[in-house]
């Protein structure tokens, strides 16, 4: 099945610097990647995703690539602020029967956990 | 994500005892998914339902069940056999199928007495 790695488990940066997460998958058949952000206790809130037809997709101070040569994308977050401060998940689709007829589902990497200093 | 309710906010579970977490859309979204969420780690799929009437095994469905007779409903289980069911559940929505955006439910979290 797909296996998403997710690194680094967690980050500390300074108020206005940048904050890169890098997820890696298994399966070469997934073609959409979103990535969500959890506050404590809150649900997960998708923040931005991108399909396997494009390579970069940039909203305001958050962007993401994607290699899909390499099987690995990535979130980049510029002029961080804290209240960016959360939990950042990838995630990447997978098909449990490949070739046949089921739908897929996501698989979601461990987790980030990102703290911006003021 | 405000047309996904769950409740309880809390539960708490007696040994051998079964529970039962409620998800409710009216998003009228195809696809319905249960995720388990323990400290410090990522989601872990439970059961996933594309269409009313059916629903499949996800990465961890040992010791949990779901229904879906209703396209607005998925219901989840915990029984018995769950011998570590302490976690945060989710719930999710998407509107077709086939992935895509998923939106969450505000979650329950069970607690073992």
């Amino acid at each position: 099945g797909e296996n998403v790695e997710q690194h680094p488990s967690t980050l500390s940066v300074q108020e206005g610097d940048s904050a890169v997460i890098k997820c890696t998958y298994s399966d070469s058949a997934s073609n959409y990647f979103p990535w969500y952000k959890q506050e404590l206790g809150k649900r997960p809130q998708l923040i931005i995703d991108i399909r396997s037809n494009v390579g970069e997709k940039k909203d305001q101070r958050i962007a993401v690539t994607l290699n899909k040569t390499a099987k690995h994308f990535s979130l980049h977050i510029t002029e961080t602020q804290p209240e960016d401060s959360a939990v950042y998940f990838c995630a990447a689709t997978s098909y449990p029967n490949a070739g046949g007829t089921s739908y897929g589902k996501l698989t979601f990497g461990q987790g980030t956990i990102l703290t911006v200093h003021p | 994500d405000g047309g996904i309710t769950q409740s309880p906010k809390y539960l708490f579970r007696k040994e051998g005892q079964n529970v039962t977490l409620s998800c409710e859309q009216n998003l009228n979204h195809d696809a319905m998914y249960w995720y388990r969420q323990d400290p410090g780690q990522g989601l872990r799929l439970i059961y996933y339902s594309q269409i009313v009437n059916d629903f499949q095994k996800g990465d961890i469905a040992e010791g949990y069940s779901v229904s879906r007779e209703k396209k607005e409903s998925f219901p989840l289980t915990v029984t018995s056999a769950q011998k570590n069911p302490t976690a945060f559940y989710l719930c999710a929505s998407s509107p077709r199928p086939d992935p895509e955006t998923q939106y969450f439910g505000p979650g329950t979290r069970l607690l073992v007495l």
